[in-house]
C-alpha cells in the first residue's frame, strides 16, 4: 500500500526566502505524485502533479517539484516565498494503474514572516 | 466546466444527533470519493464509489457512517449517531478515470459539540 512521509510539521520563512517542503512516498512501483494547497477554511488546491517524463515538474504559483526515484521523494521548492504563500501543503501519491485513491501525507504548515 | 458542489458548508450538531452531506460531482466524472479531513492531519479516504457501486469502503465506520450513490451521480454521506470524534471537514472529490482530472470540493465542515 501507498504511504507518504512529511516530516515537517511546520516551517517558518521570510518573505522572499527561498522554501523546499519534503515529501517522501512508499510506493513498490512507480507512483503518481502531488501537491495540494490549503488555505485556512479552503478546499484543497492543486499546485503540480508528475505522472512520467521530466523529473522536474512545474506548477503554479512559482512552485516546482523534482520526482527522485532513487531517495523515494517529491520535495516542493519555491525561489521566493510570497506572503500570501502561508498555507498548509499536502503532498499525495497514487497508484499508476487501476482505480485506487490518493493518499496524502500529514502536511506541513508555512508560515512566512515579513 | 462547474466543479464539485457539496453542501452544507458549515454544519454545527450535537453529538449523538445525526447529520448528512451532499455531493454532486462534475458531469462525466465516474468515480467518486469521500475523504474525512481532522484538524492538523491529511485527507482520509471514507469510501470510494465508481459509477454507483462501492470500490472501497474498508475505512467508513460502518456502525455509524453510511454513504450512497444513487444512479451513478450524486452522493449523500450520513453520520447517525455522531461523535465529537467526527468533528472534521469532509471532503469530496471526482475523477473521469483514475487519477486524472481528481478535482475536490470545497468541502464541509462538521462541528460536534
Amino acid at each position: 500500500a501507498q504511504s507518504v512521509t512529511q516530516p515537517d510539521i511546520h516551517i517558518t520563512v521570510s518573505e522572499g526566502a527561498s522554501l523546499e517542503l519534503r515529501c517522501n512516498y512508499s510506493y513498490g512501483a512507480t507512483p503518481y505524485l502531488f501537491w495540494y494547497v490549503q488555505s485556512p477554511g479552503q478546499g484543497l488546491q492543486l499546485l503540480l502533479k508528475y505522472f512520467s517524463g521530466d523529473t522536474l515538474v512545474q506548477g503554479i504559483k512559482g512552485f516546482e517539484a523534482e520526482f527522485k526515484r532513487s531517495q523515494s521523494s517529491f520535495n516542493l521548492r519555491k525561489p521566493s516565498v510570497h506572503w500570501s504563500d502561508a498555507a498548509e501543503y499536502f503532498c499525495a501519491v497514487g497508484a499508476n494503474s487501476g482505480n485506487t485513491p490518493l493518499v496524502f501525507g500529514k502536511g506541513t504548515r508555512l508560515s512566512v514572516i515579513a | 466546466e462547474a466543479g464539485v458542489a457539496q453542501s452544507p458548508r458549515y454544519k454545527i450538531i450535537e453529538k449523538r444527533q445525526s447529520v448528512a452531506f451532499w455531493c454532486n460531482p462534475i458531469s462525466g466524472h465516474a468515480t467518486l470519493y469521500w475523504y474525512q479531513q481532522i484538524l492538523g492531519q491529511g485527507p482520509k479516504l471514507l469510501i470510494q464509489f465508481q459509477n454507483n457501486g462501492v470500490v472501497d469502503d474498508s475505512q467508513l465506520p460502518k456502525d455509524r457512517f453510511s454513504a450512497e450513490r444513487l444512479k451513478g451521480v450524486d452522493s449523500t454521506l450520513k453520520i447517525q449517531p455522531a461523535k465529537l470524534e467526527d468533528s472534521a471537514v469532509y471532503l469530496c472529490a471526482s475523477s473521469p478515470r483514475g487519477l486524472y482530472g481528481y478535482t475536490f470540493g470545497s468541502g464541509t465542515r462538521l462541528t460536534v459539540v
